[in-house]
């Protein structure tokens, strides 16, 4: 049963640490999504790629978030300096081109707490 | 520009009894409408969608959503609630950008959430 895996599960630090997530995506998918998960905003993209390329990081905040695909079996979000404000639960999602299909699969998501 | 809205924060409805999550959406273009699952510290999980074809949709668990033009409406809908359907209930619409050409897959733009409860 082929899923997206996201490490850390949880993760605690303080402000002004660096904060890297991983995911791994679907063997296979081409297009890799970070969504972030938050009470007051819900559910909002952050960015995404395909084919490692990355297409749209208009949702993140570019001077201290950055997101790469270093191979096509990892992505990576990364938060420097991280602040309270960062805390939420954040989401990877990985589907694939060119077969008709437009599911997104979701990761279990990693939990960051910046106190 | 795209959104979707989920009217109701919170469902209620007893076991055996049918449930109706709503949503409403706004598009430019034809509408690819889905609908996700989130069980307590989990990620979501697909539940159906509607592409083109029949206004019915039928996805996983017993779930059914109603595609209605008129109204812009995508309701998810059940027969019989379990207990075990508990859970937050996300409505998307997936948006098609210029970085998308060629490609079905885009960005979705998701609703509050509904918090489904079902009774015992």
């Amino acid at each position: 049963d082929a899923r997206v895996t996201q490490t850390p599960r949880h993760k605690v630090t303080e402000m002004g640490q660096e904060v890297t997530m991983r995911c791994q995506p679907i063997l296979g998918h081409n297009t890799v999504f970070w969504y972030r998960q938050t009470m007051m905003q819900g559910l909002e993209l952050l960015a995404y790629f395909r084919n490692r390329a990355p297409l749209d990081d208009s949702g993140m905040p570019k001077d201290r978030f950055s997101a790469e695909m270093p191979d096509a079996t990892l992505a990576t979000l990364k938060i420097q300096p991280s602040e309270p404000r960062d805390s939420a639960v954040y989401f990877c999602a990985s589907g694939e081109t060119g077969l008709a299909t437009d599911t997104q699969y979701f990761g279990p998501g990693t939990r960051l707490t910046v106190l | 520009a795209q959104s979707v809205a989920q009217p109701e924060d919170q469902v209620n409805v007893a076991e055996g009894n049918p449930l109706t999550v709503k949503c409403t959406y706004s598009v430019s273009g034809n509408p690819y409408l889905f609908w996700y699952v989130q069980y307590p510290n989990r990620g979501l999980q697909f539940l159906l969608k509607y592409i083109t074809g029949d206004n019915l949709v039928k996805g996983s668990y017993g779930f059914e959503a109603e595609f209605n033009k008129s109204q812009t409406s995508f309701h998810l809908k059940k027969p019989s609630a379990l207990v075990s359907d508990s859970a937050l209930y996300f409505c998307a619409v997936r948006f098609l950008g210029e970085n998308d050409r060629g490609s079905t897959l885009g960005r979705l733009y998701f609703g509050r959430g509904t918090q489904l409860t079902v009774w015992p």
